[in-house]
């Protein structure tokens, strides 16, 4: 199993430019999640899945789109990037099942973007 | 708003010495979870404490929680120069994960 696998892993964006990314997960998971990190601010939630066609927002949804067509994907997607959404982007994916231990989310080794 | 906050932000310890990481929430939880940060890498789930227990152990980690502090600590025995990485704590709402701005621990050998 690949678990959780995020396209590209590194990107540069010119100020205005759209770009999407791409996380899939072969865990048959519900939930998915797509997370910013920054320096010294952690990470912080942007938007997130339940199930398959279904998006919610997080604490930082501005100025992202997300999409939920099959199960197994969730994108990201930027329709006109800013220098302030330089970051680096992690997408998680876990079970639905709140009655056992496997609430823990699987993490893609994340996406580098860069944006001038 | 960030949910959990760790304290310190930084730690440097030699080989073999024990680690304590500290966790403060704001507001009631399910559950809380602590992960691990190599450099560069995407985090990786370390234990999962729920709102009803108050100390559990996983090889070298021990976890403790206090739910009317609102706080967690997050202890590595026996530290080794593999265990060099970020710490974060979760906690963990209905559908999502909040996560805080980490622990940078560094073990020199």
């Amino acid at each position: 199993n690949a678990g959780v696998t995020q396209t590209p892993k590194f990107r540069v964006l010119k100020t205005g430019q759209s770009m999407t990314l791409l996380c899939a997960q072969d865990m048959n998971h519900e939930y998915m999640y797509w997370y910013r990190q920054d320096p010294g601010m952690g990470l912080r939630l942007i938007h997130y899945s339940v199930g398959e066609g279904t998006t919610a927002k997080g604490e930082v949804p501005d100025g992202y789109n997300v999409s939920r067509l099959k199960k197994q994907n969730f994108l990201l997607g930027l329709e006109s990037a800013a220098p302030s959404q330089t970051s680096v982007y992690f997408c998680a994916s876990r079970n639905r099942d709140r009655t056992s231990t496997n609430e823990k989310l699987f993490f893609g080794s994340g996406t580098q973007l860069s944006v001038l | 708003s960030q949910q959990g906050e760790e304290d310190p932000q930084a730690l440097s310890i030699q080989e073999g010495e024990n680690a304590t990481m500290n966790c403060s929430y704001k507001t009631s939880i399910n559950n809380l979870q602590w992960y691990r940060q190599n450099s560069g890498r995407g985090l990786v789930h370390l234990i999962l404490i729920r709102s009803n227990e108050r100390e559990k152990h996983s090889g070298r980690l021990r976890v403790t929680l206090d739910t009317s502090k609102k706080s967690s600590s997050l202890l590595i025995t026996a530290s080794r120069a593999a265990d060099t990485a970020s710490y974060f704590c979760a906690t963990v709402g209905y559908s999502t994960l909040t996560f805080g701005k980490g622990t940078m621990l560094l073990v020199s050998p």
